[in-house]
């Protein structure tokens, strides 16, 4: 199985500013078609989780454009360019390239 | 638009089987695939398979071969998920999830959520 790594375990953050998260895995993600398969999910507190990012940097419909994802290969990062409050939540990067699909351990983001 | 509807909250004793719904509405509900994924009490995100409403074709986690059976009704468009052998580790919330833009593996549509609880 592919192992998902995330850090920092927790980040808090100052409304507008910028924050950033890192995702590991232990293979390659990157694909011949030139597409890397790593998804990035927002878990909201008390919801069900939401789709932020596909294919490592290609924002779901709907996703503002504060939101960037990026990397290649093994290492990605989420890349939030001005926090706002209702971006509070448990952040996971989930390898979709095989199954067992895996999800990073979360990255849990809150106010400070 | 999408939606998923789960079936609501089970307790369960150890040993016994548990099966969760989720109802699927405004797509076409054979075009995309549908899995199962669960998160214990605190904890992240597991997956634990797929199904294809398209025939019904299935692939399981190892962790759950065996125990886990994930079933569809076209004519209800509503997919389901067995768990056997009930422990208690088994308590968790059970999702279900769409495929989005991006393909069959990227979860764009989630259920509510149904919450597991096994205890004696």
């Amino acid at each position: 199985d592919i192992v998902m790594t995330q850090s920092p375990l927790s980040l808090p953050v100052t409304p507008g500013e910028p924050a950033s998260i890192s995702c590991r895995s232990n293979q390659s993600l990157l694909q011949s078609n030139g597409y890397n398969y790593l998804d990035w999910y927002l878990q909201k507190p008390g919801q069900s989780p939401q789709l932020l990012i596909y294919l490592g940097s290609a924002r779901a419909s709907g996703v503002p454009d504060r939101f960037r994802g990026s990397g290649s290969g093994t290492d990605f990062t989420l890349q939030i360019s001005r926090v706002e409050a209702e971006d509070v939540g448990v952040y996971y990067c989930m390898q979709a390239l095989y199954t067992p699909l895996t999800f990073g351990g979360g990255t849990k983001v809150e106010i400070k | 638009q999408v939606q998923l509807v789960q079936s609501g909250a089970e307790v369960k004793k150890p040993g016994a089987s548990v099966k969760v719904s989720c109802k699927a509405s405004g797509y076409i509900f054979t075009s995309q695939f549908i899995h199962w994924v669960r998160q214990a009490p605190g904890q992240g995100l597991e997956w634990m398979g797929i199904i294809n409403p398209s025939g019904g074709s299935t692939r399981y986690a190892q962790d759950f071969e065996g125990r886990v059976t994930m079933t569809t009704d076209t004519s209800t468009s509503t997919v389901y998920m067995e768990l056997s052998s009930l422990r208690s580790r088994d308590t968790a919330v059970y999702y279900c999830a769409k495929e989005g833009e991006g393909g069959t593996y990227v979860l764009g549509y989630w259920g509510q959520g149904t919450l597991v609880t096994v205890s004696s």
